[in-house]
Parts: C-alpha cells; sequence; structure tokens
C-alpha cells in the first residue's frame, strides 16, 4: 500500500468549499486512491475513490494529480455534519492502511 | 443499505476473561475486518477473513483470533483479556474479490464500533 502524507488539521467556515490535500508520491500505478471519513463516535464511511481521473459523487469530489503523487478531496459546501476525520488512502487489494488523517473543522 | 452490525457499543471485562466480540453484515459481503482504533495510533488491522471458514492475520494480529462459520458473521475472540487491550473494536465488511487473488476497489462498510474496557 502506498504511504500518504496529509496535514494534521484543516478548518473551514460553513458553506465555504474545503480542499483536503493529500501527498502519495510512493503509489503504483495499480494502487487506487480512496477516502473514508470519520464522524465522532462513529465508524469510518466510505467518501469517494479513483485511480487516475477525477471522479464525482453527491457527497464530494475527487482531483487526482497528473503524475498521481497527490490528490484533493473537494467538499463543495461545507456543512456542520462535514465535521470529522479525513482519510486518505492508497492500495490495489481490498485492505486499507488508515493513518493519521486530517480533522476537518467546520466553523459557523 | 449496507449494515453492519457489533454486539455491543460498550463492554467492561476483567483481565483474564475471555472476550467474544461479535460483527453480522446483512449485504452478503465475502469480507469481513476487525481494527482497533486507539488514539495516536489511528486504525490498525488485526484480522480479516475473505471466505466463510477463511482467515488471515492483519497487522496486529497477536492476543486475537477469529472465526468465520457463516458468512454474515465474523467473530473476534480475546482468549485472554488484558489491559493493553482497551481500545475501540470496528468492524467492516466489503464484497471485493481483491483479497481473494484478485484487485478489488469495493468499499468497506463499517459498524459503529464496541469500545472495550479491560480493568
Amino acid at each position: 500500500d502506498a504511504k500518504t502524507t496529509q496535514p494534521n488539521s484543516m478548518e473551514s467556515n460553513e458553506e465555504e468549499p474545503v480542499h483536503l490535500p493529500c501527498n502519495h508520491s510512493t503509489i503504483s500505478g495499480t494502487d487506487y486512491i480512496h477516502w473514508y471519513r470519520q464522524l465522532p463516535s462513529q465508524g469510518p464511511e466510505y467518501v469517494i475513490h479513483g485511480l487516475t481521473s477525477n471522479v464525482n459523487n453527491r457527497m464530494a469530489s475527487l482531483a487526482i494529480a497528473e503524475d498521481r503523487k497527490s490528490s484533493t478531496l473537494i467538499l463543495h459546501r461545507a456543512t456542520l455534519r462535514d465535521a470529522a476525520v479525513y482519510y486518505c488512502i492508497g492500495t490495489s487489494y481490498g485492505k486499507l492502511t488508515f493513518g493519521q488523517g486530517t480533522i476537518l473543522t467546520v466553523h459557523p | 443499505d449496507v449494515k453492519v452490525t457489533q454486539s455491543s457499543r460498550y463492554l467492561v471485562k476483567r483481565t483474564g476473561e475471555k472476550v467474544f466480540l461479535e460483527c453480522v453484515q446483512d449485504m452478503d459481503h465475502e469480507n469481513m475486518f476487525w481494527y482497533r482504533q486507539d488514539p495516536g495510533l489511528g486504525l490498525r488491522l488485526i484480522y480479516f477473513s475473505y471466505d466463510v471458514k477463511m482467515k488471515e492475520k492483519g497487522d496486529i494480529p497477536e492476543g486475537y483470533s477469529v472465526s468465520r462459520e457463516k458468512k454474515e458473521r465474523f467473530s473476534l475472540i480475546l482468549e485472554s483479556a488484558s489491559t493493553n487491550q482497551t481500545s475501540m473494536y470496528l468492524c467492516a465488511s466489503s464484497s471485493s474479490r481483491g483479497l481473494a487473488g484478485g484487485r478489488g476497489t469495493d468499499t468497506q462498510y463499517f459498524g459503529p464500533g464496541t469500545r472495550l474496557t479491560v480493568l
């Protein structure tokens, strides 16, 4: 699995976009980039994943750099319910290795 | 919606007791996982299973065993609980075939967790 590096914490205001960065310079060509988040007192939940192309779903967008050494999770309009720990994971065989993640604080 | 349930949200046991943590998923998933989560250490994989009666060690299997007799149920067993096993335990499931030898990207669905305290 690829080693990933994320900032320890980020802050945002409600209704503003949030860009959560992730570096994965050792990622292999077959590793998918997954994002999960963990709300307080809950288990992690899937957010989005991608391989090479940018991806969108109802929760977020994932922008993957052309060299695949980094990616950015984009929350288009942060809400208070988006306050969570966000994990970026690179893997290709169904196993997830969680790092420390980024603690996102959303201010009203 | 996928549902992963864990037998207890909170559990308190004494040192030396045998502890069973149960996990059930209702989506006919092939794969099931047990993690523990500790402050500063994140989530760490204890064991996983990609089929009934199959099990594989994760990153920290010492002190734990598992059982998967039915597809929907995956049990984590602490044969003799110790205080350093006080932790949050999370179960997950996925339908990815990657663990059985191919590549897979399928989502893992997590349960709410069991906070175990060993006194």
